[in-house]
Formats: structure tokens, C-alpha cells, sequence
């Protein structure tokens, strides 16, 4: 069984500054990672498909990078919108926990 | 624009069916490489891939709860529906429909979402 596992569970920044955020899988995966967006009481935003490519009107500030085991979401300067919990999925099923970004 | 709806109950007692109706616009459950599936988060939890159906009726379960889940879709109402039986406490979770990323290989990601139904299951 696939596991996703993200890190930090919380991440407190303030906005302007980068946010880096882990995925690791405990076995390959190639590439074939997403990364989501989730707001309370909203849908979930589809971010990064494929390790490293941008969803449809998604700002570039969103990057995507890693392959194999290891993975990165890096939003280059928080907006205040972007304050949310990020989650990373492996193609098909597995979710990671989670990594919360909150106002610092 | 693609939208999707979720709507059923928002209470069921544990030991019953749950049935949940996933209504969707802005594109057809009979395009090829389209598909829908469930996905579910517990309060203050992480979320569960649970089920997929694709454009030519193939279906495909989460492991854990393949026993227990149905997903089935009526493409001229637009609809997909899943069916989860003998229900527990545990089962208590908003539960979104979401549609696959027609591009995709495999099972894909999901590209646009509904905005969930909670459904607290309790006597």
C-alpha cells in the first residue's frame, strides 16, 4: 500500500513569504502526483497535476517540483487567499494528511 | 462551466444504506475518458478516494470499502449515485463528487468539484 506522507503539518507564515510544503511517498510513484487546495465549506482546487504541471488558471506563483519519493509544492509569495489546507495525491487514490498553511 | 452537486441525507442511524446523487453540468458521463467519482473527509480528518465511474460504465472501488459501495450513473439525467451500506458512526463525513481529469491515464486526478454534503450517521 501507497502511503503519502506531508510535512509540516502546519506551516505559519505571513503573506509575501514562500511556503514550501513536503510530500513523501513511502514507495515510487513516478510522477504521477497532485496537489489540491481545500478552503472550509469549499471544493477542493486542483493546483499541480503530474508532479510539476499547473491546473488550468492556476497562478504561476504555484510551482510543482520532485518525482520518485519525494515531492514539493512551492508557492513563491503567500498571497492572503492562499491560506488553506494543501493536500498532495497520489494519481488515483491516496491522499496525504495534509499540510496547513495559516497566517503567521 | 462544469459544475457538480451533492444531495442526499444529511442523518442516517447506523446499520442503514446511505444514497448519495451527485448532479453534474457542463459536460456528459458518455464522453469518453470522462469519468466521476466519490471521495469523502471525516470531520478534522484527511480526505479517502472512494469510488470512480467511467464514461463506458467501468467502476472502480477503494479496498477498504469495495464490500460495501456502489456506484452506478444515469447519463441522461446527468447523474451519478453511490450507495454505501451498513453504515457506522465512522461513516460520518462531508462526501464530494468530483470529476476526472479526461486526460488522464489510469484514475486520474480530479479537476472540478462539488462542494460536499455532510452526512452524520448517529441513532
Amino acid at each position: 500500500e501507497i502511503v503519502l506522507t506531508q510535512s509540516p503539518a502546519t506551516l505559519s507564515l505571513s503573506p509575501g513569504e514562500r511556503a514550501t510544503l513536503s510530500c513523501r511517498a513511502n514507495q515510487s510513484i513516478s510522477s504521477y502526483l497532485a496537489w489540491y487546495q481545500h478552503k472550509p465549506g469549499q471544493a477542493p482546487r486542483l493546483l499541480i497535476y503530474d508532479a510539476s504541471n499547473r491546473a488550468t488558471g492556476i497562478p504561476a506563483r504555484f510551482s510543482g517540483s520532485g518525482s520518485g519519493t519525494d515531492f514539493t509544492l512551492t508557492i513563491s509569495s503567500l498571497e492572503p487567499e492562499d491560506f488553506a489546507v494543501y493536500y498532495c495525491q497520489r494519481r488515483g487514490r491516496t491522499f496525504g494528511q495534509g499540510t496547513k498553511v495559516e497566517i503567521k | 462551466q462544469i459544475t457538480l452537486k451533492e444531495s442526499g441525507p444529511t442523518l442516517v442511524k447506523p446499520t442503514q444504506t446511505l444514497t448519495l446523487t451527485c448532479t453534474f453540468s457542463g459536460f456528459s458521463l458518455s464522453t469518453s475518458e470522462v469519468g466521476v467519482g466519490w471521495i469523502r473527509q471525516p470531520p478534522g480528518k484527511a480526505l479517502e478516494w472512494l469510488a470512480l465511474i467511467y464514461w463506458d460504465d467501468d467502476k472502480r472501488y477503494s479496498p477498504s470499502l469495495k464490500s460495501r459501495l456502489t456506484v452506478t450513473k444515469d447519463t441522461s439525467k446527468n447523474q451519478v449515485v453511490l450507495t454505501m451500506t451498513n453504515v457506522d458512526p465512522v461513516d460520518t463525513a462531508t462526501y464530494y463528487c468530483a470529476r476526472r481529469r479526461p486526460e488522464d491515464e489510469g484514475l486520474g486526478y480530479f479537476d472540478y468539484w462539488g462542494q460536499g454534503t455532510l452526512v452524520t450517521v448517529s441513532s
